[in-house]
């Protein structure tokens, strides 16, 4: 069974920076491009970040590019994203998440982990 | 790239059919044929119920089903259940630049 365990989310102030990890189980991890996914409340999931398989490969949204990095640790199975100059407008829950890159889908998800951005 | 266009409420009665639309773009639905769906309950991860406009994940009862049309997708809820409320989002590959760009959201009321 696929496992996706985030952590790291918490109240931050604005400018500071947070980083947050999700620990894979339960499938070959190194095979699949993986994805950060964050919902802010009340509102529709929003595509954050995704990285290939061996890390080599990453795609980020615009709103995002230069503050948030995507990265992965293939020997421990874990994916991180590194969130730096934080606005009160990433205030969300991030969700680490599979991606099926054949039907670019998002197919298993995290219970994922709030990150409030205020002063 | 803006959020794809849902309508904010859907209602039916218990084994009545529901269907939700998902409006985009020719950037997005309209050129690729990978939308997907999602569940989600209140306080719980998006479920992938539909991939590639058509398909059910192993597990997904046969009466959710999508389809799409020009640069808008579908999704209908047969033999509406108690459990099928919740919060459905609809999801399209948009290029390199955005793997997934999301519905805003409809709340399925099952009356």
């Amino acid at each position: 069974e696929v496992q996706l365990l985030e952590s790291g989310g918490g109240l931050v102030q604005p400018g500071e920076s947070l980083r947050l990890s999700c620990a894979a189980s339960g499938f070959t991890f190194n095979i699949y491009f993986m994805n950060w996914v964050r919902q802010a409340p009340g509102k529709g999931p929003e595509w954050v970040s995704t990285i290939s398989a061996s890390g080599g490969t990453t795609y980020s949204a615009d709103s995002v590019k230069g503050r948030l990095t995507i990265s992965r640790d293939n020997s421990k199975n874990t994916l991180y994203l590194q969130m730096n100059s934080l606005r009160a407008d990433d205030t969300a829950v991030y969700y680490c998440a599979k991606l099926d890159s054949s039907a670019y889908s998002f197919d298993s998800w995290g219970q994922g982990t709030l990150v409030t951005v205020s002063s | 790239q803006s959020a794809l266009t849902q309508p904010p409420s859907a209602s039916g009665s218990p084994g009545q059919s529901v269907t939700i639309s998902c409006t985009g773009t020719s950037s997005d639905i309209g050129t690729y044929n990978y939308v997907s769906w999602y569940q989600q309950h209140p306080g719980k991860a998006p479920k992938l119920i539909i991939f590639e406009v058509s398909k059910r994940p192993s597990g997904v009862p046969d009466r959710f089903s999508g389809s799409k049309s020009g640069n808008s997708a579908s999704l209908t809820v047969s033999g509406l259940q108690a459990e099928d409320e919740a919060d459905y989002y609809c999801s399209s590959y948009a290029g390199s630049n955005n793997l997934g760009v999301f519905g805003t959201g409809t709340k399925v009321t099952v009356l």
